[in-house]
């Protein structure tokens, strides 16, 4: 089963935006959660992440809010530009574990920024 | 400063035919991941390997499908007597050896992936 639940699946966002993707997980061994950003006929690359031991984290113009407690993430992009429009991918992973650095990702959310 | 090398980038075969799909590592880098990923899906994990040995194959089909990472040369994710349903695009990644006490927390890195189509 999908370990980790993302919402939306595709997102409308004008220039200057905020951009709001959600993710919410059940297993609460995880203790490691990034986001990462996908363009079209590339790899996924890492965004922003985060561990549960801090509320939220901002990189730039990126920022994940984590709620230990209800069990779920965001990633909000502000001031969002048409260069963000991507597919991103929120993950989750469990630290020492016998599988590394094995991401459990959700299904994504397509981000279009119109100009 | 090559990153992670994964060829063909698109492979065609029909029905019953072997895929076979190389991936190089960054350099420095003793750990792979195969990931897949279908239309409209996320990454669902398949494998992960070091240097000659499979640590977690959990993601796997049972049948079919294999992995290996040699002591020389790239790491192959082998596809038998393929099926429509094969048809995915399949990413790897790698990483450096978790550092002690950091255990699953640390970054992936993706080459750009091979697309197969099964007719």
């Amino acid at each position: 089963q999908q370990q980790v639940k993302q919402s939306p699946q595709s997102l409308i966002v004008q220039k200057g935006g905020i951009s709001i993707i959600n993710c919410a997980y059940e297993n609460t061994a995880f203790d490691y959660f990034p986001w990462y950003q996908q363009f079209p006929g590339k790899g996924p690359a890492l965004l922003i992440a985060i561990r549960p031991d801090v509320s939220e984290k901002k990189e730039g113009r990126f920022t994940i809010s984590f709620n230990k407690s209800a069990k779920q993430f965001s990633l909000h992009i502000m001031d969002s530009q048409p260069g963000d429009s991507a597919t991103y991918f929120c993950a989750a992973s469990i630290g020492r574990s016998n599988s590394g650095y094995a991401l459990n990702f959700g299904k994504g959310t397509s981000l279009l920024v119109t100009p | 400063n090559a990153g992670v090398m994964q060829n063909p980038r698109h492979l065609v075969r029909r029905r019953g035919q072997e895929a076979r799909l190389r991936c190089s590592p960054m350099k420095g880098h003793s750990h792979v991941y195969w990931y897949r990923q279908l239309p409209e899906e996320g990454l669902k994990f398949m494998v992960y390997l070091q240097k000659e040995n499979i640590i977690d194959e959990s993601g796997m089909p049972k049948e079919r499908f294999s992995a290996e990472f040699p002591k020389e040369g790239p790491s192959i994710l082998r596809i038998q007597q393929v099926v429509r349903g094969d048809s995915a695009a399949y990413f790897c990644a790698s990483s450096p050896p978790p550092l002690p006490g950091q255990g699953g927390t640390g970054e992936l890195f993706f080459g750009e992936g091979s697309r197969l189509t099964v007719l």
